[in-house]
């Protein structure tokens, strides 16, 4: 069974720093690219960015560009998200997803599965 | 970047009506098209892929439709576990906009 298991809630303060994880299994970690996706208190989703952990390969949203940073370690099977000076504005569940693929020569097939979520709170 | 809407932000519909939800993106976008339901306090989870594919074990009163800008979510027959929150998202490349979401409850 293909999952993916996100750390647990944080509760920072404006200003540190933070790295959430994203383990995945049931599947080869660096064939798949892995997206993070914001959702902010009651709002809609936002997709940040995206890793091929085969090659480290990122790209991000224009949003997000220089805000995060996104990584993987393919001996750990596990993708991260971080921040190095969080804001009260990054409060939201972030989400991990696999982008799926189907058919051969493989193509994208949207993001499934999802992490559980990371609850992320920024307060003074 | 190619900006994604949806249309109507929210409706209400009561139970065993048809319902249709629409997706509109600003530039061509193939069949890159993909729908995902959100129930309250739960993870998105995929509905359809490929603007018409319906994902394993998805019910077959979900069928989506379109290529190119236009795109349409439908559900035959509402259920009352179907009021959640569906949002479509593009992936044809980067970046991978969700549209700003439609809320669907029960009259």
């Amino acid at each position: 069974e293909v999952q993916l298991v996100q750390s647990g809630a944080e509760v920072k303060k404006p200003g540190e720093s933070l790295k959430i994880s994203c383990k995945v299994s049931g599947y080869t970690f660096t064939n798949y690219w892995i997206g993070w996706v914001r959702q902010m208190p009651g709002k809609g989703l936002e997709w940040m960015g995206i890793i091929y952990p085969g090659d480290s390969d990122t790209t991000y949203s224009p949003s997000f560009q220089g805000q995060v940073t996104i990584s993987a370690d393919k001996s750990i099977s596990t993708a991260y998200l971080q921040w190095s000076s969080l804001k009260a504005s990054d409060t939201a569940i972030y989400y991990c997803a696999r982008l799926a693929t189907t058919g051969w020569p493989p193509a994208p097939a949207a993001f499934d599965p999802w992490g559980q979520g990371t609850l992320v709170t920024v307060s003074s | 970047d190619i900006q994604m809407t949806q249309s109507p932000s929210s409706l209400s519909a009561s139970v065993g009506d048809r319902v249709t939800i629409t997706c509109r993106a600003s530039q061509g976008i193939s069949n890159y098209l993909a729908w995902y339901q959100q129930k309250p306090g739960k993870v998105p989870k995929v509905l359809i892929y490929a603007a018409s594919t319906l994902q394993s074990g998805v019910p077959s009163r979900f069928s989506g439709s379109g290529s190119g800008t236009d795109f349409t979510l439908t559900i035959s027959s509402l259920q009352p576990e179907d009021v959640a929150t569906y949002f479509c998202q593009k992936y044809n490349s980067a970046p991978f906009t969700f549209g700003p979401g439609t809320k669907v409850d029960i009259k």
